[in-house]
């Protein structure tokens, strides 16, 4: 089975100023693959980063990055350069890659909320 | 290329009474997932299609839900009769490949049940 923990119902931060948002999982599953997904007031979930859990480098995608500690089994994202627009809420999503479920499982998520 | 689609955004409507919620996957998409958000609490996974054939429906809470897939477009989920605890968010996501990461989600139908 697969757990996926995002301790941080709530986050604040400051425009301009970087922010981690904190995931870590749970699977038995050798390859899996770890998602964020934001998802804005409008209510669309949209894909934001992607790891898999053999790849050598923390994902990067423009201003999120994904800090992958594969011993720590986290999965913390990344925001640099915080924008008013990056209010949201985060859900942090993994699945295997191989065997397994491939259905994804996500967390509670985590609300950020961006201030000037 | 238009997005995944869901219909009503919002729904309103009494205990006991049914609903029914509609989702459009993209087109060419076989693979079609339900999940549910309660408030507060994870994105919890209901039921996936493949084409018109449900892959798993592991996730269904009970048989007050029944979802259809019809010739392997867009899907249904009918909740009947509708108690308080069904309320949350339903969302919808289509994949092409089933082992895509992609999965690209609908904006969901808030369903409140009083």
């Amino acid at each position: 089975a697969q757990k996926i923990t995002q301790t941080q119902p709530g986050m604040f931060v400051q425009e301009k100023e970087a922010v981690t948002l904190d995931c870590t999982y749970d699977t038995s599953d050798q390859s899996y693959g770890l998602f964020w997904y934001k998802q804005p007031s409008s209510g669309e979930m949209i894909f934001l980063i992607y790891q898999g859990s053999y790849d050598e480098q923390n994902a990067t995608e423009g201003r999120y990055s994904l800090n992958f500690q594969k011993a720590r089994k986290s999965a913390n994202l990344v925001i640099s350069a915080s924008q008013l627009g990056d209010s949201a809420m985060y859900f942090c999503a993994m699945r295997a890659t191989s065997g397994g479920s491939y259905i994804p499982t996500f967390g509670r998520g985590t609300s950020l909320i961006v201030h000037p | 290329e238009a997005g995944v689609t869901q219909f009503p955004s919002h729904s309103v409507i009494e205990k006991g009474q049914t609903v029914t919620l509609r989702c459009d996957p993209i087109s060419g998409h076989d693979n079609l997932y339900w999940y549910r958000r309660v408030m507060g609490k994870e994105i919890k996974f209901l039921l996936h299609f493949v084409k018109e054939s449900k892959q798993d429906e592991s996730g269904m809470p009970n048989n007050r839900f029944l979802a259809e897939r019809t010739g392997g477009t867009y899907s249904t989920l009918k909740v009947q009769p509708a108690e308080l605890e069904d309320s949350g968010v339903y969302f919808c996501a289509s994949s092409q490949d089933l082992r895509s990461y992609g999965y690209t989600f609908g904006s969901g139908t808030r369903l409140t049940v009083v």
